[in-house]
């Protein structure tokens, strides 16, 4: 069975940092690429990043650039989200999603999220 | 960027009767080279993460009943329920995954009357 179990969100001051964790399980994780996506409450999805599967290949939403950064470690079959420069805006909950076999770029299946609070 | 526009913001259907609900994006999300629209439609309950329901417009993921359809022309999609269960109560979401940054529709809600 495929899992993506998300960890590391929490309240943060803006301005603060976070380190998100995806750990995951159920299939060959050096064979896909992986999405993050945030749903603030109430809200729709907002793609962030993606990142091939060796990690040579990353691309981001522009209003995160240069303030996270996403990374893999396919030893440890785990995804993650380096959050810098944290913002009252980028409260949401932040879900990992592995990308679709037909389209590495379609983000196929999402684990269930973490929620990122950036509040004084 | 592809702006995702969706129609109606909600509806009401009674069980057993069709739901039917648009998407249009801004530009052409078909790839020429595979003639594929990259256009994806996810269903999300409360509490849960979006589940991907249709890729490329009209492709039903594994596992998804067969009265979900979705359909295209040109820069109009349609996602189809062709028989409404109560467990279809959800919002809908459609998303271009053509280029960067990938774009979701603001979704429509679907309840039964």
């Amino acid at each position: 069975e495929v899992q993506l179990v998300e960890s590391g969100g929490g309240l943060v001051q803006p301005g603060g940092s976070l380190r998100l964790s995806c750990a995951t399980s159920g299939f060959t994780f050096n064979s896909y690429w992986m999405h993050w996506v945030r749903q603030a409450p109430g809200k729709g999805p907002v793609w962030v990043s993606r990142i091939n599967s060796d990690g040579g290949n990353i691309i981001y939403a522009d209003f995160v650039k240069g303030r996270f950064t996403i990374s893999r470690d396919n030893a440890k079959n785990t995804l993650y989200l380096q959050m810098n420069s944290l913002r009252a805006e980028d409260t949401a909950v932040y879900s990992c999603a592995r990308g679709h076999s037909s389209g590495y770029n379609l983000p196929g299946y999402w684990g269930q999220g973490t929620l990122v609070t950036v509040s004084p | 960027d592809i702006v995702m526009t969706q129609s109606p913001d909600s509806l009401a259907v009674s069980l057993g009767e069709r739901a039917t609900i648009n998407c249009k994006s801004s530009q052409s999300v078909l790839y020429n080279s595979n003639n594929k629209n990259y256009l994806a439609w996810y269903q999300q309950k409360p509490g849960q993460p979006p589940k991907l329901l249709i890729y490329w417009a009209s492709t039903r993921e594994s596992g998804v009943p067969d009265r979900f359809s979705g359909s295209e022309s040109g820069t109009d999609f349609t996602l189809t329920i062709s028989s409404l269960q109560a467990e279809d109560v959800a919002v809908y979401y459609c998303q271009q995954y053509y280029v960067t940054p990938f774009t979701f529709g603001p979704g429509t809600k679907v309840d039964i009357k």
